[in-house]
């Protein structure tokens, strides 16, 4: 079955750690995002790619960094220098530009 | 930067009621727009969209939105609601190389 797949689903960590979470995808897509997902505050974008080596920041890309290696993939690494990392965290796939995205079913992640 | 509006954080309806939930952008360039749905700890999907041609679309469970470009809405609607659209109700729209979101709306659907 084509689809993101995103792991892992529950991820708990400890402030000051350095945590990665995975995006992977069988859609043969060009373009890949990360969003992180707060009550009340709807999708906000942290980086984006268009293409393998190259990537963008969004809105709140402070604290986090990415890596496009392979069109397949899109990691996200959570960095200590996030202020507030607890969030459910959404990876998604287009087939290019401002297309439809197509969404993983999340990572919930929580810093104690 | 485009920026889209959705000024209803929760919306309650009752079973077989209509309802609309309203969504508002920014720009009156030329714009693709989407309805997306999210249900409890689960990603989103595309509920509908507007890319060209006819201003009403539909989706296959009844929801339909209406694209006005002088008004600059995309508010999305559905005659008769049941308790499985409880859910949360992302309207979005493009700008360049991404999607913009809104905040979001909750539908609840009592019996």
């Amino acid at each position: 079955d084509g689809g993101i797949t995103q792991s892992p689903k529950y991820l708990f960590r400890k402030e000051g750690q350095n945590v990665t979470l995975s995006c992977e995808q069988n859609l043969n897509h060009d373009a890949m995002y990360w969003y992180r997902q707060d009550p009340g505050q709807g999708l906000r974008l942290i980086y984006y790619s268009q293409i393998v080596n190259d990537f963008q920041k969004g809105d709140i890309a402070e604290g986090y960094s990415v890596s496009r290696e392979k069109k397949e993939s899109f990691p996200l690494t959570v960095t200590s220098a996030q202020k507030n990392p607890t969030a459910f965290y959404l990876c998604a796939s287009s087939p290019y530009g401002p297309g439809e995205a197509f969404f993983g079913q999340g990572t919930r992640l929580t810093v104690v | 930067a485009q920026s889209v509006t959705q000024l209803d954080s929760q919306v309650p309806v009752f079973e077989e009621a209509p309802v609309e939930l309203r969504c508002n952008y920014s720009s009156s360039v030329s714009v693709y727009l989407f309805w997306y749905v999210q249900y409890p700890n689960q990603g989103l999907q595309l509920l509908l969209k507007y890319l060209s041609g006819s201003t009403l679309v539909e989706s296959i469970n009844g929801f339909e939105a209406e694209f006005n470009k002088s008004q600059t809405s995309f508010h999305l609607r559905k005659p008769s609601v049941h308790i499985s659209d409880t859910a949360e109700y992302f309207c979005a729209v493009s700008e360049a190389d991404k999607l913009i979101f809104g905040t979001g709306t909750r539908l609840q659907v009592f019996p």
